[in-house]
């Protein structure tokens, strides 16, 4: 499983709240990225990072952040969390050409 | 930007047939297609890749084939067992380039039915 694991599993939340998700890997990879999937819609790219403090933004980035302090650890912010952000939100390593999942965590948004 | 393209949605097959899953891209520097698979609750995980200088790739009861001509690669699953149920999603990216790993896009999945 590519030594990735996300906290919370699952999480229920209020409109207007913040909500931090956490993403660590143990095999020291540069890349790192966050999916969020939903039904009919596949995975999508939300931000991703190639390095410690470096960041971009992919498909679905409006009302999400991210964060990459340390290269084990990368976070996602909800700023103001809103029902269109309850998902099943996934975190990936890059390794070569090939990107690892974790196990994901389920956010409902009330 | 790229576009994936994966058909059909949803495949029903019998035990021991064969299932096929067909996705189109529109990048023509797109350079690696991986598949993957998710069982219900669960991660995707990668079953098979192939690159764009490999016409053809087997492991076991899979196969990918991929034309670059026409844009489109497509999944093989042979013998097909009940544990094989589950929603495959293609993808496909530039790879690797200029030292940076190209961002994968994916289709919006197949969700394949195995009835004993």
């Amino acid at each position: 499983d590519a030594g990735i694991t996300q906290s919370p599993r699952h999480k229920v939340t209020e409109t207007g709240t913040p909500v931090t998700l956490r993403c660590h890997q143990t095999e020291n990879h540069r890349y790192m990225y966050w999916y969020r999937q939903d039904p009919g819609h596949g995975l999508r790219l939300i931000h991703y990072s190639y390095g410690v403090k470096d960041t971009d933004k992919g498909e679905v980035s409006d009302g999400y952040s991210v964060s990459r302090s340390k290269t084990e650890d990368f976070l996602l912010t909800l700023e103001s969390a809103t029902s269109s952000q309850t998902s099943v939100y996934f975190c990936a390593i890059g390794r070569g050409d090939t990107q690892y999942f974790g196990p994901g965590t389920r956010l409902t948004v009330l | 930007g790229e576009n994936v393209e994966q058909h059909p949605s949803t495949l029903s097959v019998q035990e021991g047939d064969s299932a096929v899953i067909k996705c189109t891209y529109s990048d023509s520097a797109s350079n690696y297609f991986p598949w993957y698979k998710q069982e219900l609750g669960k991660r995707p995980q990668l079953i098979i890749d192939i690159r764009s200088n490999v016409g053809e790739k087997k492991d076991q009861r899979i196969a990918v084939t991929l034309n670059k001509t026409a844009k489109h690669f497509s999944l093989h699953i042979t013998e097909t067992q009940p544990e094989d149920s589950a929603v495959y999603f293609c993808a496909a990216s530039r790879g690797n380039y200029g030292g940076s790993q190209g961002n994968l896009i994916f289709g919006k999945g197949t969700k394949l039915s195995v009835k004993p």
